[in-house]
């Protein structure tokens, strides 16, 4: 089966940096989905990694390494408006037709 | 303009009931989804279609039953819901099933059998 780890939560101060860390562990691999969920809210796509490095948009950047099967989102200045759940999702290479397995998800907890 | 549109919103019943929620995308993408995100809020994979073909069948009971009309629309019929069946329901829809191609969410049906 497919295995995605996210730390549950994560607290930090405004104007800080956060690294929400994912490991995984799928049969195959085929790209690696950063998503952003606020409460009541459906989720939106933030990066896409399928080859090993930082990709960089804004204040985000998300990093791969397949060898290591690990990815981590590293949000910059965080914003109050940054608060909200952050979901790894994996494409196994195994998996057809798009499927993709999500993490349960990062609750980040932005301060004042 | 609203690209992934659900209704209803919320969805109040009681056990053995028999209910449907509806999905369209003014997107023009070739393949839609249904996901259920539980109280822990596992965003887990039901049902894919991509032009109307049923492309991804995961284990859902069988109460369940997902119906393309048209590549625009999926919608998901459930039948004698239960109590396991409280969750929000997401439908997301992506221009095709490779590659990069992000799915792009609507915003939910909260679910709630009593």
């Amino acid at each position: 089966g497919q295995n995605i780890d996210q730390p549950t939560e994560m607290t930090a101060t405004e104007g800080a940096i956060v690294q929400i860390n994912c490991t995984y562990q799928t049969s195959g691999f085929n790209g690696l989905f950063w998503y952003q969920q606020h409460a009541g809210e459906a989720p939106t796509f933030l990066s896409y990694n399928v080859l090993d490095g930082l990709e960089e948009k804004g204040r985000f950047s998300s990093f791969l390494s397949r060898s290591k099967g690990y990815s981590y989102l590293l949000l910059k200045e965080l914003q109050m408006k940054d608060s909200a759940s952050y979901l790894c999702a994996v494409r196994a290479s195994t998996d057809s037709w798009g499927k993709l397995q999500f993490g349960a998800g990062t609750q980040v907890v932005v301060t004042p | 303009d609203t690209a992934v549109s659900q209704t209803p919103k919320y969805l109040v019943t009681q056990m053995g009931n028999d209910k449907s929620i509806k999905c369209e995308q003014n997107l023009g993408h070739d393949t839609m989804y249904w996901y259920k995100q539980d109280s822990k809020k596992f965003l887990k994979i039901m049902f894919s279609y991509n032009n109307k073909e049923l492309i991804i069948n995961e284990t859902v009971p069988n109460r369940f039953s997902p119906k393309s009309p048209d590549k625009a629309h999926l919608n998901l019929h459930i039948n004698s819901l239960e109590l396991g069946d409280s969750a929000v329901y997401f439908c997301a829809s992506s221009q095709g099933t490779g590659g990069r191609d992000e799915q792009y969410f609507g915003p939910g049906t909260r679910l709630t059998v009593t």
